[in-house]
C-alpha cells in the first residue's frame, strides 16, 4: 500500500519568505505524484503533477517541485510567498498502474503567510 | 466548462439514519472517485467508479457504498450512521478510461455532520 508523509504540519511565514515542504512516500513501484491545494472555503485544486520526465516540474503561482527518486520525495518549493498563498497544501501519490485512479495523501501542510 | 458539482453541500444527520450523496463529474469525464476527508485521518480513498463498475475501494465497512450511472453521475450511500461519519466527503473526476496518467479534479464537497 501506498503512504504519504508530510511534516512541519504548521507552518508561518512572512510575506517574500521562501517556502519548502516536504513529502516522503513509500511505494516500491513507479509513482505519479501531484501537489494540491486547499485556499480557505474552496475546493482542492491542483498545483503541479509529475507523471515522467524532467523530475524538476513547474506549476501555477510560481510553484515548483521536485521528484528525487532515490529519497522517494516530492518536496514543494516556492522562493517568495505572498499573502494569498494562505491554503492547506496536499502531497498525494499514486501507483502508475493501469487503471488506478487511487489517490494516497498526506496529513498536509497549514501554511499561513503573515502581511 | 462546469466543474464537478456535489449535492448537498451541507447535511446534518442523526445517529443510526442513512445519506445519500451526489456527485456530478465535469462533462466527458466517466470516472468518479470519492473521498472522505476529517482532521484525524486526513484524506482517504473510498472507491472509484468507471463506466458503472467499481475499480477501486478503500479500508471502509460496508456500510459505505455507491454507484454509478450511465450519465457518469455517481452516488454514495452511507448507512447506519455513526458519530466518526462526520466528515467532508470529496468527489473527483478525470476522463477515463483509467490509464496510466490521469489528473483528479475535485469538487466542492458534501460536509456531513452526524449528531
Amino acid at each position: 500500500a501506498q503512504s504519504v508523509s508530510q511534516h512541519n504540519h504548521h507552518v508561518i511565514l512572512s510575506e517574500a519568505a521562501s517556502l519548502e515542504l516536504g513529502c516522503n512516500y513509500s511505494y516500491g513501484g513507479t509513482v505519479n505524484l501531484f501537489w494540491y491545494v486547499q485556499y480557505p472555503g474552496q475546493h482542492l485544486q491542483l498545483l503541479l503533477k509529475y507523471f515522467s520526465g524532467d523530475p524538476l516540474v513547474k506549476g501555477i503561482k510560481g510553484f515548483e517541485a521536485e521528484f528525487i527518486k532515490s529519497k522517494f520525495s516530492f518536496n514543494l518549493r516556492k522562493p517568495s510567498v505572498q499573502w494569498s498563498d494562505t491554503a492547506e497544501y496536499f502531497c498525494a501519490v499514486n501507483g502508475a498502474v493501469y487503471g488506478n485512479n487511487r489517490l494516497a495523501f498526506g496529513k498536509g501542510n497549514q501554511v499561513v503567510v503573515i502581511p | 466548462k462546469a466543474g464537478v458539482t456535489q449535492t448537498p453541500r451541507y447535511l446534518i444527520k442523526t445517529r443510526g439514519q442513512q445519506v445519500t450523496l451526489s456527485c456530478s463529474p465535469i462533462s466527458g469525464h466517466r470516472s468518479v472517485s470519492w473521498y472522505q476527508q476529517t482532521p484525524g485521518q486526513g484524506l482517504q480513498f473510498l472507491f472509484e467508479y468507471f463506466s458503472e463498475t467499481q475499480r477501486n475501494k478503500g479500508n471502509f465497512p460496508g456500510r459505505f457504498s455507491g454507484r454509478q450511472f450511465s450519465n457518469s453521475r455517481s452516488e454514495m450511500n452511507v448507512s447506519t450512521l455513526e458519530l466518526g461519519d462526520s466528515a467532508l466527503y470529496l468527489c473527483a473526476s478525470s476522463l477515463g478510461p483509467p490509464t496510466l496518467i490521469d489528473e483528479q479534479f475535485f469538487g466542492p464537497g458534501t460536509r456531513l455532520t452526524v449528531l
